[in-house]
């Protein structure tokens, strides 16, 4: 059984373009969480999603930042005009989400470098 | 506002010491706790969860408890190993929050010298 994937493990982007994180949960898990881990700082939670919804979005910025996790597919963590405080590594979680059983496992993360 | 702890920041053993790590939050009403460990340009691999009804959980030299009432979380790892090097996490879930958030301490860098 593979792990949580993330795809790309590194990226950079110059200021004001896009970025575009991907994260695959691991089979069977339908719960995905997305965290920032800022340079010197801890690890903060951003969103979490279930298929085709967003549970809590409660860490996202307000602006630029977006999630989906479609039916089909990676669920996306999508930056617009990326801006230099963007760069953080940026983790992806999964659960399985069933009753009682919470414990979520992490992907390698993508590091995000704006310049 | 909850608020995770963790004494100390960092800590560095010989080989063969037990490890003692603590984490401190400042409100009872949690989920579960969860705790990771980090190693350097790497993601989190989970440790151990211990849900809001244990007190405890044991894997192989780790062995985490949990005191709801006094906010306290602490992790003991056995004979530690210079392998064990890393920053260790813990997290917690709050009730009233979605069940999937989970608030990290800033964690204590461990290093166990050979």
């Amino acid at each position: 059984n593979a792990g949580v994937m993330q795809n790309p493990r590194h990226l950079v982007r110059r200021r004001g373009q896009e970025a575009r994180l991907r994260c695959s949960p691991m089979k069977g898990h339908s719960h995905v969480y997305w965290y920032r881990q800022l340079p010197e700082e801890g690890l903060k939670f951003m969103v979490y999603l279930q298929k085709e919804n967003i549970i809590d979005e409660s860490g996202m910025p307000k602006e630029r930042f977006s999630a989906e996790f479609p039916k089909e597919g990676p669920s996306i963590l999508r930056i617009q005009q990326v801006v230099r405080g963007d760069s953080a590594a940026y983790f992806c979680a999964s659960s399985p989400g069933t009753s009682g059983v919470w414990e979520q496992y992490f992907g390698p993360g993508t590091r995000l470098t704006v310049t | 506002k909850q608020e995770v702890t963790q004494i100390p920041a960092a800590l560095s053993v010989p080989e063969g010491e037990n490890l003692v790590l603590n984490c401190s939050f400042t409100d009872s009403a949690i989920y579960n706790l969860q705790w990771f460990r980090q190693d350097p340009g790497k993601g989190l691999t989970s440790l151990l969860l211990i849900q809001s009804s244990q007190r405890e959980q044991t894997s192989g030299r780790l062995n985490a408890s949990l005191d709801k009432s006094s906010g306290r979380s602490t992790l003991y790892i056995a004979a530690s190993q210079p392998g064990d090097s890393a920053t260790y996490l813990c997290a917690v879930s709050l009730q009233g929050d979605s069940w999937g958030k989970l608030q990290f301490g800033a964690g204590t860098q461990v290093v166990v010298t050979p």
